[in-house]
């Protein structure tokens, strides 16, 4: 089964400064791997996914990650943060065979400081 | 815009009662999930359907079931809820046939059990 590693349940970021958001995920076929966002009092909603191909995917808002299968990681980063990117976030996987079942991170609380 | 609705955003309920939680999704996607989202725990599957009167266990089914008698439909029922069953609970749906597709979230019911 599918699982994924986020560690630090809380990050807190100065404004304009770098957001790294760490994930590991562990599957014994080629994964596909996402990243969520969850803004307070509402759903989750799709920030960027990596499926195939290219390994470094750009999202909305300024995010991207990188899929590496050397270190079984899908790291989130933005250049610059913003007080809009005060969120929690969650990476999860699922596997080729599933019906988009996805298993899910503990997820990140990021705090971003002005 | 892909739309799913969940029928309550705030539930109080005492223990032992019967609860229904309702979503509606209406982009005619074949995918039906329940989550369950706690802090700390990040997401965890409670039941999926992938068509019509087709259920599955997720990781935490007990305490929980589902009904899917049409296909935009999937209700979460606690036949008996318990204080552990606090919680806030997450809709979501996806289409079908497509590897990697996205699930898309209804905006959470949060309920407590006195």
């Amino acid at each position: 089964a599918q699982s994924v590693t986020q560690l630090g349940s809380h990050v807190s970021v100065s404004e304009g400064a770098l957001v790294l958001l760490r994930c590991n995920y562990s599957s014994s076929v080629p994964p596909y791997l996402f990243w969520y966002v969850q803004y307070p009092n509402q759903g989750l909603q799709l920030l960027l996914k990596y499926t195939t191909g290219a390994t470094l995917v750009k999202g909305i808002n300024g995010f991207e990650a990188e899929f590496k299968k050397s270190e079984t990681s899908f790291h989130l980063t933005k250049p610059s943060a913003h007080m809009s990117d005060a969120a929690e976030y969650f990476c999860a996987v699922t596997d080729y065979y599933g019906n988009n079942r996805l298993a899910f991170g503990k997820g990140n609380q990021v705090v971003v400081i002005p | 815009d892909v739309k799913v609705t969940q029928s309550s955003r705030y539930l109080v309920k005492r223990t032992g009662e019967k609860v229904f939680l309702e979503c509606v999704q209406d982009m005619d996607h074949e995918n039906m999930f329940w989550y369950r989202q706690d802090p700390g725990l990040g997401l965890r599957l409670i039941y999926f359907s992938y068509d019509v009167k087709m259920k599955e266990k997720g990781d935490i089914p007990e305490g929980y079931s589902v009904s899917r008698e049409k296909k935009e439909r999937f209700s979460l029922i606690l036949e008996s809820a318990s204080t552990n069953q606090t919680s806030m609970y997450l809709c979501a749906s996806s289409a079908s046939g497509r590897v990697g597709g996205e699930l898309f979230f209804g905006e959470g019911s949060r309920l407590t059990v006195l």
